[in-house]
């Protein structure tokens, strides 16, 4: 167990819908990371916070926005949802931003229909 | 634009063989690397994290080599389990900003 939590695990949603998905750090880190990993794809980033704020910015559509509460968790929201969304989306914490090792949560799987 | 090459995209070996994956890498500069191991449908999992100043480092059946002039890095897996069975991905980090680069990874398969 990484430490990371991630709800829900699995998400089935219809096109054109929004959907949220929510992800907690370990105790203590201030970074939180969001991939998305297509099927036989690589992961691919997304977006990064640290300590609430936007840190790193990847390959995330217009469609998708996070933010990271004062709290520290996180949440992916993706909106005008289209089939190819369909992916495991990952959440990773760590520490400080980088130059640490990152810890990854569980995963949720995302399936447009 | 960085990027990350894996090889060989897949691999079937028997148990108790051992097992060389090749990492070759574009990112510049180049702070760290990492090899992760992803069991199908679960997070991955940090096995070893270089800077670009260590050329060796083991974690158990699991020994990485970087080689950071010619940008390329090796997985060693030992006497192979059932249980290695999993991608393995390489990952570079060049110190900004902008994110991790991943590899797509080599599917491994241990077959008894």
């Amino acid at each position: 167990d990484s430490g990371v939590t991630q709800t829900p695990k699995h998400l089935i949603t219809a096109t054109g819908q929004r959907v949220t998905l929510r992800c907690s750090p370990r105790s203590g880190d201030l970074s939180v990371y969001w991939y998305q990993q297509s099927l036989d794809q690589g992961l691919q980033f997304l977006i990064q916070y640290y300590n609430g704020e936007e840190r790193a910015k990847g390959n995330i559509l217009e469609r998708f926005s996070a933010q990271q509460f004062p709290d520290l968790h996180s949440e992916l929201n993706l909106s005008s949802l289209e089939l190819g969304d369909s992916a495991l989306y990952f959440c990773a914490s760590s520490p400080r931003p980088m130059n640490t090792e990152a810890f990854f949560g569980q995963g949720t799987r995302l399936t447009v229909v | 634009k960085n990027q990350v090459e894996q090889s060989p995209q897949s691999l079937i070996i028997l148990e108790g063989k051992n097992c060389t994956l090749q990492c070759n890498y574009t990112v510049s500069p180049f702070s760290n690397l990492r090899w992760y191991k992803q069991d199908t449908g679960r997070g991955p999992v940090s096995l070893t994290i270089m800077t670009f100043s260590e050329n060796t480092k083991s974690n158990g059946r699991y020994t990485a080599t970087l080689d950071a002039d010619t940008k390329q890095s090796s997985l060693h897996i030992t006497a192979s389990q059932l249980s290695d069975s999993a991608s393995y991905i390489c990952v570079t980090w060049g110190g900004g900003a902008d994110g991790l680069t991943f590899g797509k990874g080599t599917h491994l398969i241990i077959q008894p």
